[in-house]
């Protein structure tokens, strides 16, 4: 069974502060995903990967970098968290599918991070 | 951009009874349509899918039908249980490495 594990389930961090979000998925996945999900707007994707060093912008990347150094492990920062930062961060990760078709994203349990 | 739209945003059914969310898209070149559950607390997981050469798909109580034409697709659950009552999102791909653009969610609640 695929495993894809955030490192936080709660965060607690102040205005300001540079924060980092980390994913680990266990499947050999090519693609990695950063989503946010706050009631009412549904999964916004921030950043997404599909290879090591890779990174394409997402629908909401304003205020938000990734790394990925390693094929299993994809990091969200932020540079300088503000408050409208705070919101439910899930990643994701898929396998890159024959043919170019699309496969299933498996999600992590979420990182609930508030920013005072 | 694909622009992916819900409804309704939420729904109440009784135990037993049919339950029914739809979603249009914007992209025709959109063709893959998952469908994930999310319960209270946990992460989505995907329920059922759907790629663009096919009408409709069944597994047990769940069905996905999609029209092209129309650009929409609906999620279908029959014989609805209390386990039923979660957040539903639908989602659109282009396909290969092109993101999917999520819905904004359906809260099912089933009644007893």
């Amino acid at each position: 069974d695929v495993k894809v594990t955030q490192s936080s389930r709660y965060l607690v961090k102040r205005t300001g502060e540079k924060v980092f979000l980390e994913c680990v998925q266990d499947m050999d996945h090519e693609n990695m995903f950063w989503y946010r999900q706050d009631p009412g707007l549904g999964l916004r994707l921030i950043y997404f990967s599909y290879d090591v060093k890779m990174k394409e912008k997402g629908d909401i990347p304003e205020g938000y970098s990734v790394s990925r150094e390693k094929k299993e492990r994809f990091s969200l920062i932020l540079e300088s968290a503000s408050t409208n930062q705070t919101s439910m961060y899930l990643c994701a990760s898929s396998l890159l599918g024959a043919g170019g078709s699309n496969q299933p994203q498996h999600f992590g349990d979420g990182t609930r991070l508030s920013i005072l | 951009g694909e622009n992916v739209e819900q409804h309704p945003s939420t729904l109440s059914v009784q135990e037993g009874d049919s339950a029914v969310i739809k979603c249009t898209y914007s992209d025709s070149a959109s063709n893959y349509f998952p469908w994930y559950k999310q319960e209270l607390g946990k992460r989505p997981q995907l329920i059922i899918d759907i790629r663009s050469n096919v009408g409709e798909k069944k597994d047990q109580r769940i069905a996905v039908t999609l029209n092209k034409t129309a650009k929409h697709f609906s999620l279908h659950i029959t014989e609805t249980q209390p386990e039923d009552s979660a957040v539903y999102f639908c989602a659109a791909s282009r396909g290969g490495n092109e993101k999917l653009t999520f819905g904004t969610g359906t809260r099912l609640t089933i009644i007893p």
